[in-house]
């Protein structure tokens, strides 16, 4: 059972193009955070939200509560855009933190 | 440091051999997080400390994985007798509080051969 669902796994766009990741969850969070992976490289952690929206450049992030479910939005999307997006949870019940497995998002020129 | 220091980044053990992975949290966070990622899945959930206390160590595969964090800051994961289903990357995340901004590590590698 997967307490963390995205969609979806695998996502190619055009330079320019709205992109929209989803995320779903299960459990009850005290957060949930959008995280950003490289190929060989590190998580880096783009958003943090518990209620609401948040927006970084061209990144948009949205959550509702009541019904366990985020986007991450990328407008104008750009070639190094291309990475492997990551939804995380913080379980309000605990310190563990659940993860999807991920949406590869390439951008082509 | 600025970041979640890890090393090695890369780690190539034979099958059976020990390994050790180091963990470097930002200064002063109180928060550290093990994760395991397979190629192609997403982390998974090993071990968690707060300060030198592992409150939770149930992600741990196997009696053969153990972590420590002595003082409160730097964190080791010890994988003995490695084995083929050990390779993957293993990430370290610190955080100030729990519930706070996590930062992440740039993970291991590692490959038993």
């Amino acid at each position: 059972k997967n307490e963390v669902e995205q969609s979806p796994q695998n996502l190619t766009a055009q330079e320019g193009e709205f992109i929209t990741i989803n995320c779903s969850y299960s459990v009850g969070i005290s957060a949930l955070h959008w995280l950003q992976q490289h190929p060989g490289g590190g998580i880096v952690s783009l958003f943090m939200l518990s209620s609401g929206k948040k927006k970084h450049g061209r990144l948009i992030a949205t959550i509702n509560i009541q019904e366990k479910h985020s986007s991450l939005h990328i407008t104008a999307s750009h070639p190094r855009d291309s990475a492997v997006y990551i939804c995380a949870v913080l379980q309000n019940t605990g310190n563990q933190f659940y993860f999807g497995t991920g949406t590869s998002l390439t951008v082509i020129p | 440091g600025a970041g979640v220091s890890q090393s090695p980044r890369y780690k190539v053990a034979k099958r059976g051999q020990d390994v050790a992975l180091r963990c470097d949290p930002i200064s002063g966070h109180v928060s550290l997080f093990w994760y395991q990622q397979a190629l192609g899945q997403g982390p998974e959930f090993l071990t968690y400390f707060q300060n030198e206390a592992q409150l939770d160590k149930s992600g741990l595969p196997s009696d053969r994985f153990f972590a420590e964090r002595p003082e409160g800051s730097v964190s080791t994961l010890k994988i003995q007798r490695t084995q083929q289903e050990d390779s993957a990357v293993y990430l370290c995340a610190s955080s100030l509080w729990t519930g706070v901004g996590y930062t992440f590590g740039s993970g291991t590698r590692l490959t038993v051969v």
